[in-house]
C-alpha cells in the first residue's frame, strides 16, 4: 500500500496564479483532511471531508476550495494565490467506524512545499 | 478556539536517557489524542493514539498517558537513541471532526 500520496512535492507560483494540489489514499478511508504548516503556528486545518461528495470548512478555509469526487482523492485548489499562502501543505486520511479498532488515527502524506512570489 | 500547548519547544538529552514530553489542552471533553513524530522536511508519522476512555498506550520504547481531568498527556521515551531525534507533535480531537495540533517539541538526542 502506498498510503497517502501528494502531488506535486514542490511548486512555485506567482501572485494571482491558480493551482490544484492532489491527495490520494489507498486505505479506503472515509475521512480526508487538508492542513497547512507554518513556523510557530503548528498545523492548521483548512478543509476536510467525511465522505465522497462532502466537504466542510476547517480553521483557515479562506482562499482555498476543495473537492472530493472520488473516495480516494481529495483536491485542494488555490484560485488566486497570495504570498500569505506560502506554506507546507499536508493531506491526511483516517478511518471512522464503530468501536476502537483503528478509529480516528490519522495518516499523513509527505507534504507539498508551496512558495508564492 | 481550542488550545493545545507543548512545552518545552526544544529539548536536548544525552543518548540512553529516559525523557518525557508534555502536551496540555484546555478542554477536557476530548474524543482522542494522537502523538506524531516529524522528521525535517517530511510528513507526520503516527506513534500512538489514545481514546478518551483509555489511560495509556504503549508501543516499544514509547508510552503515552492521558489525564483528561488535568488536561494533560505525556509521551515517555525510554532509553533514548540518536534516531529518536525529531519533532514530536500531539493532536487532540474533540467531538467534532477537527483535530487541534500543538506546535511541537524538537528533540535532539546526543550520541
Amino acid at each position: 500500500n502506498a498510503g497517502v500520496t501528494q502531488t506535486p512535492k514542490f511548486r512555485v507560483l506567482k501572485t494571482g496564479q491558480s493551482m490544484t494540489l492532489l491527495c490520494a489514499q489507498d486505505m479506503n478511508h472515509e475521512y480526508m483532511y487538508w492542513y497547512r504548516q507554518d513556523p510557530g503556528m503548528g498545523l492548521r486545518l483548512i478543509h476536510y471531508s467525511v465522505g465522497e461528495g462532502t466537504t466542510a470548512k476547517g480553521e483557515v478555509p479562506d482562499g482555498y476550495n476543495v473537492s472530493r469526487l472520488k473516495k480516494q482523492n481529495f483536491l485542494l485548489g488555490l484560485e488566486s494565490a497570495a504570498p500569505s499562502q506560502t506554506s507546507v501543505y499536508f493531506c491526511a486520511s483516517s478511518y471512522h467506524g464503530p468501536g476502537l479498532a483503528g478509529g480516528n488515527e490519522q495518516f499523513f502524506g509527505p507534504g507539498t512545499r508551496l512558495t508564492v512570489l | 478556539k481550542q488550545e493545545v500547548t507543548q512545552i518545552p519547544a526544544a529539548l536536548s538529552v544525552p543518548e540512553g536517557e529516559n525523557l518525557v514530553l508534555n502536551c496540555s489542552f484546555t478542554d477536557s471533553a476530548i474524543y482522542n489524542l494522537q502523538w506524531f513524530r516529524q522528521d525535517p522536511g517530511k510528513g507526520l508519522t503516527s506513534l500512538l493514539l489514545i481514546q478518551s476512555s483509555q489511560r495509556e498506550q504503549t508501543s516499544g520504547r514509547l508510552n503515552a498517558s492521558l489525564d483528561k481531568s488535568s488536561g494533560r498527556s505525556t509521551l515517555y521515551i525510554a532509553a533514548s537513541q540518536p534516531g529518536d531525534s525529531a519533532t514530536y507533535l500531539c493532536a487532540v480531537r474533540y467531538t467534532g471532526n477537527q483535530f487541534y495540533f500543538g506546535t511541537g517539541t524538537s528533540l535532539t538526542v546526543i550520541p
